[in-house]
C-alpha cells in the first residue's frame, strides 16, 4: 500500500494564474518524480529529484519548477499558467532499497 | 525506435479466457520490470514486478521475463471485465538507479462479458 498524497485533485484555473501542485509521501523514499499525462497517452517523466536539494528535468521540457526542501515533499509549481498546461499530473516515489515505483491518484489541471 | 515497446491494442477477450500482454525492451542492461494498471482517468497502480529470467506468478497474475530475447509479458487468467484497463510495462535502466523507470506507451485490454 503506497502512503502518497497530492492535492489537489482537481484545480479550475484562469490564464496567468501562479499555482502549485502538492505532493507528499509518508514512506520515507529518497527518489520522487513528476509526470504529465494527457488522456489515452502515454507517460512523460517532466522532473525528478534523488533526495533533498536534488531536482532533475526529465525527458519532457516543462515550463514548471519543483523543489525538495524535505524528503517527504515534492512540490511542482507553474508561475504562468496556460491552457497548454491542461493535463493531469502525477507524482510518484521510489525507495533506496527498493525499485517499486508507486504513484499518488493524481492532479487534473485545467486551465481556461 | 522506443526503450520499451508495448502493442497499444486494444486486446479483446471474453471473460474467463487467459490475456496474454507483451512487452520488448532495448536496454541490454535493464535490471528489473513492473507492470501497471492503469483505470480511464486513474493513476497507475502497481500489479507485479520481476527481476529474473522466467515466471513470476502473484494469485491470476503471471509475469514472464526472458532477458536473452529482452521480453516480458504480464499473463491475466480467469479474465474478468473489471481487469478492463490499460497495462503499462516498466523497465529499470542498468545505471546506478536514480533516474525514473522507463516506461512503454500501454496496452488496452477490454474484457468482453
Amino acid at each position: 500500500e503506497a502512503d502518497i498524497y497530492q492535492t489537489p485533485r482537481y484545480l479550475v484555473i484562469g490564464t496567468g494564474k501562479k499555482i502549485t501542485l502538492e505532493c507528499s509521501q509518508t514512506m520515507g523514499h529518497d527518489k520522487m518524480y513528476w509526470y504529465q499525462q494527457d488522456p489515452g497517452m502515454e507517460l512523460h517523466l517532466i522532473h525528478y529529484s534523488y533526495g533533498v536539494n536534488s531536482t532533475e528535468k526529465g525527458d519532457l521540457s516543462s515550463e514548471s519548477t519543483v523543489s525538495r526542501i524535505r524528503t517527504e515533499h515534492f512540490p511542482l509549481t507553474l508561475e504562468s499558467a496556460r491552457p497548454s498546461h491542461t493535463s493531469q499530473y502525477l507524482c510518484a516515489s521510489t525507495g533506496t532499497e527498493t525499485y517499486e515505483q508507486y504513484f499518488g491518484p493524481g492532479t487534473r489541471l485545467t486551465v481556461t | 525506435q522506443k526503450e520499451v515497446e508495448q502493442n497499444s491494442g486494444p486486446l479483446s477477450v471474453p471473460e474467463g479466457a487467459i490475456a496474454s500482454l507483451n512487452c520488448t525492451y532495448s536496454d541490454r542492461g535493464s535490471q528489473s520490470f513492473f507492470w501497471y494498471r492503469q483505470y480511464s482517468g486513474k493513476s497507475p497502480e502497481l500489479i507485479m514486478f520481476i527481476y529474473s529470467n522466467g515466471d513470476k506468478e502473484d494469485g491470476r497474475f503471471t509475469a514472464q521475463l526472458n532477458k536473452a530475447s529482452q521480453y516480458v509479458s504480464l499473463l491475466i487468467r480467469d479474465s474478468q471485465p473489471s481487469d478492463s484497463a490499460t497495462y503499462l510495462c516498466a523497465a529499470r535502466g542498468g545505471d546506478t538507479g536514480r533516474r525514473a523507470l522507463t516506461f512503454g506507451s500501454g496496452t488496452r485490454l477490454q474484457v468482453q462479458p
